[in-house]
């Protein structure tokens, strides 16, 4: 099994910062790597797919890179709505995993 | 917009099986573009990919899972459905089903249903 180490576990930031969280693959997955945002209560919303590509409607503040085993999501100015826990899914080999997730706090 | 829908027990006897059924409105199951998965989450905790089928019956599981899972679709119905059997108290979860979409390498999880919990309890 690939295992997806993300960090931090949990993130408190001020409105307008800049956020990175990071995932790590425990192997090469290419650019096999999603992310999405949890609210609480509510079901998982895509935000980016195969690492780099913003998913239609998602706002541009949000972004992805990395391929191999490093990845990194951002956001560039951070919103209150932005307040939610995410994750990144790798694909590789037709089995998936998740990280342990994110949890973003407002300051 | 595909919409999808969970239903199904939301209690479960320990060693009895989980019985999930998702409605898919708004496109169908037969599409050959996607697969049909179930995800779960413990309460307070991480996502974990149980399995998917594609409209054909053909499916993939997760390997932690393969022994206790089956996953099945209806398409007169616009249906697919999990079974967990020997459930235990670590099988409580918030169980998701999701349409998995493949654009060229990409495999991506889009739209969910909003989750149904359910709770392995005597």
């Amino acid at each position: 099994d690939i295992q997806m180490t993300q960090s931090p576990s949990s993130l408190s930031a001020s409105v307008g910062d800049r956020v990175t969280i990071t995932c790590q693959a425990s192997q090469d997955i290419s650019n096999y790597l999603n992310w999405y945002q949890q609210k609480p209560g509510k079901a998982p919303k895509l935000l980016i797919y195969d690492a780099s590509n913003l998913e239609t409607g998602v706002p541009s503040r949000f972004s992805g890179s990395g391929s191999g085993t490093d990845f990194t999501f951002t956001i560039s100015s951070l919103q209150p709505e932005d307040i939610a826990t995410y994750y990144c899914q790798q694909y590789d080999n037709l089995s998936y995993t998740f990280g342990q997730g994110t949890k973003l706090e407002i300051k | 917009q595909v919409q999808l829908q969970e239903s199904g027990p939301g209690l479960v006897k320990p060693s009895e099986t989980l019985s999930l059924t998702c409605t898919v409105s708004g496109g169908s199951v037969s599409s050959g573009s996607y697969y049909w998965s179930w995800i779960r989450q413990p309460p307070g905790k991480g996502l974990e990919w149980i399995g998917y089928i594609y409209y054909s019956g053909s499916t993939n599981y997760n390997p932690s899972l393969k022994s206790r899972v089956t996953i099945s679709v209806d398409t007169s119905k616009n249906q697919f459905s999990l079974k967990l059997s020997s459930v235990t108290a670590a099988d409580t979860a918030v169980y998701y089903c999701a349409r998995e979409i493949v654009v060229v390498t990409a495999r991506l999880f889009d739209p969910w249903g909003q989750g149904t919990l359910v709770t392995v309890s005597s």
